[in-house]
């Protein structure tokens, strides 16, 4: 059974500053790796699909790295800004996806 | 429309009250799925149709959940006799066909999902 673990489960950054998320799991007979925001009381806005032939995606600010072999993935966010503040989720699998718990990133102005 | 979508947003129920929870997918999405989201943690996976098909519902929790989209376009998740602990926001998520032979998927696009509180 897939699992999935997301560290930190929190983080607070200052503004401007570049900052990593990680994600992890057990299975890496994955077809997808999905990386998605969710604001409080909404759902999931996708950022970033990176499939299994692929290495890396790249959206904007926004950069995704996926390692099968290791079971990892990293989403790297450059020069924050306060409106990046909201939950960062990855979800990998196959036709569904399992999801970690989140990283709760706050960015200070 | 625009994207998925979901109704109600919110929905209060009594212990032991049946509700049914509505999604309209992004047109020609062919695969809908259900996913289950409890307070501070990530969703987890109900059920998948292609389609009209369902062809996984190893995730719901019980026989009181009920999935069906008869026409392979709107879908419906049903709870019957709902129990505290099926309180959680449900998520629905579409996504577009794949090229054939393709390894991949495609992204999956969330709707705002449905807030039940069951007292």
């Amino acid at each position: 059974k897939q699992e999935v673990t997301q560290i930190p489960a929190a983080l607070s950054v200052p503004e401007g500053e570049n900052l990593v998320l990680n994600c992890s799991f057990t299975d890496s007979a994955i077809y997808n790796l999905q990386w998605f925001r969710q604001d409080p009381g909404k759902g999931l806005t996708s950022l970033l699909l990176i499939q299994s032939s692929q290495r890396e995606q790249t959206s904007g600010r926004l950069n995704a790295s996926l390692d099968k072999s290791s079971g990892r993935s990293t989403l790297y966010i450059a020069a924050s800004q306060p409106g990046d503040s909201a939950t960062y989720l990855c979800g990998a699998g196959s036709y569904q996806l399992t999801f970690g718990k989140g990283t709760k990133l706050s960015v200070i102005p | 429309g625009a994207g998925v979508s979901q109704s109600p947003r919110y929905k209060v129920a009594k212990r032991g009250q049946d509700v049914a929870l509505r999604c309209d997918p992004i047109s020609g999405h062919v695969s809908l799925f259900w996913y289950q989201q409890a307070l501070g943690q990530g969703p987890e996976f109900l059920t998948y149709f292609q389609n009209e098909a369902q062809l996984d519902k190893s995730g719901l929790p019980s026989d009181r959940f009920f999935a069906e989209r008869p026409e392979g376009s709107v879908s419906t998740l049903k709870i019957q006799r709902t129990q505290q602990e099926d309180s959680a926001v449900y998520l629905c998520a579409t996504r577009e066909p794949g090229l054939a032979g393709s390894s991949s998927y495609n992204e999956q696009f969330f709707g705002p999902g449905t807030r039940l509180t069951v007292l």
